[in-house]
């Protein structure tokens, strides 16, 4: 089991906001940045957001991400069909020396 | 632009090891840190290890005892080896770039498929 935890699941219907959370501890996201990944369906991983709340290059701004304590969020706002996917976190754990994925997210488009 | 590569063979059999090699191309191996992350099917993903390019590795302590990851600067390759693998080492296996600053992996590769089966 990971030791950062995220809500199995998410909906919302298109151009709805929907807020994934993940929750870790003081060694991993209260010490450390926060990234987050999206999958969509068979493929590849890709970076959403990194060190918290950076968008790379070509990631639409609907994504946004925060943190806060031992807690992040990922918001997407304007919800589209393409966003259905699976997302994320990730970050080092100090008390692991570990490099720790969330549980995951699957996120429906309703 | 950067593009990354598994290849190896899908099946593997149990007791025996797991071989894999990421080719780098458009850009150089050095500079940063070449990761291995895998994701058993229906399941979350889970980092093993990375290296850079003088050869410094890092490994999960969950895995550490069983896992060698090397590079070869000259083929712009960079290599994971499983020893005494089971049913549960069978996943996809993503080779990625791994950017320091950010502790972030930017680049992945489309990643390969290995099953642990007699």
């Amino acid at each position: 089991q990971s030791v950062v935890t995220q809500p199995p699941s998410a909906s919302g219907t298109p151009g709805q906001r929907v807020t994934i959370s993940c929750s870790g501890s003081n060694s991993n996201i209260g010490s450390n940045t926060i990234n987050w990944y999206q999958q969509l369906p068979g493929t590849a991983p890709k970076l959403l957001i990194y060190s918290n709340n950076q968008r790379p290059s070509g990631v639409p701004d609907r994504f946004s991400g925060s943190k806060s304590g031992t807690s992040a969020s990922l918001a997407i706002s304007g919800l589209q069909s393409e966003d259905e996917a699976d997302y994320y976190c990730a970050a080092w754990d100090d008390g692991l020396n570990d490099y720790v994925f969330g549980t995951g997210t699957k996120v429906t488009v309703l | 632009q950067v593009q990354l590569q598994e290849s190896g063979p899908g099946l593997v059999k149990p007791s025996e090891t797991l071989s894999l090699t990421c080719t780098v191309s458009g850009g150089s191996i050095g500079s940063y840190y070449w990761s291995w992350i895998r994701q058993p099917p229906g399941k979350g993903l889970e980092w093993i290890g990375y290296i850079d390019y003088s050869g410094s590795a890092n490994y999960s302590p969950s895995l550490k005892s069983r896992v060698f990851i090397s590079v070869d600067t000259s083929k712009n390759q960079f290599s994971l080896k499983v020893r005494f693998v089971t049913a549960a080492d069978t996943a996809v296996y993503y080779c990625a770039r791994r950017v320091e600053a950010y502790d972030a992996f930017d680049i992945w590769g489309q990643g390969t498929l290995v099953t642990v089966s007699s």
